[in-house]
């Protein structure tokens, strides 16, 4: 079957930097998603990565292993605003998403 | 701006009442999607929508229902509701692709209680 792991939750102070894992078993691999929702809201799109290696937007990075079948989320210079939950997903032979548990990641002071 | 509605935010029903979740998207995009969301489980495709009139079953469709009249329109419908229907319902929208790269556009969800 498919499936993705990831941590449940990761603690983090402000200021600092998290990395956020992923390992995914698919029959078929076409890219690695990354979206973010905070409590209460709907999850938003984050990042995309078909290709190996690190994709940087801002504060965060992505990071993606085919070799390894592993990816993960990198937050630079945590902001309180960043305390959401963070989902990785793979698209399955039909590219519809298959989605992690979610990792929650709470920023202390 | 992408914009999904979705008809209520929070919904309480009794057990055996037939819901009408509703959602609606301002995009022109040909894909849809309903998810129940629970914690520890993630997100769960119930049903998904690639036309008008055309549906495809996701992981648990079971007790589930939908409607797509309209392309910027997508109904859930839950026949008899249960209590183990109780969760958030998050609808989703994207434009139809082959690359699996097509961002999902979600709504607020709506969080059903299911007494």
């Amino acid at each position: 079957g498919q499936s993705l792991e990831q941590p449940s939750e990761v603690t983090a102070v402000e200021g600092a930097i998290v990395q956020i894992n992923c390992t995914y078993q698919t029959s078929g691999f076409y890219g690695l998603s990354w979206y973010q929702q905070h409590d209460g809201g709907a999850p938003t799109f984050l990042s995309y990565n078909a290709l190996d290696g690190l994709e940087e937007t801002g504060r965060f990075s992505s990071f993606l292993s085919r070799s390894d079948s592993y990816g993960y989320l990198l937050l630079q210079e945590l902001q309180m605003k960043d305390s959401a939950s963070y989902f990785c997903a793979v698209p399955d032979s039909n590219y519809q998403l298959i989605w992690g548990a979610g990792t929650k990641l709470i920023i202390k002071p | 701006d992408v914009k999904v509605t979705q008809s209520s935010r929070y919904l309480v029903k009794r057990t055996g009442e037939k819901v009408f979740l509703e959602c609606v998207q301002d995009m022109d995009h040909e894909n849809m999607f309903w998810y129940r969301q629970d914690p520890g489980l993630g997100l769960r495709l119930i049903y998904f929508s690639y036309d008008v009139k055309m549906k495809e079953k996701g992981d648990i469709p079971e007790g589930y229902s939908v409607s797509r009249e309209k392309k910027e329109r997508f109904s859930l419908i839950l026949e008899s509701a249960s209590t183990n229907q109780t969760s958030m319902y998050l609808c989703a929208s994207s434009l139809i692709g082959t690359s699996g790269q097509e961002t999902q556009y979600f709504g607020p969800g709506t969080r059903l209680l299911v007494l």
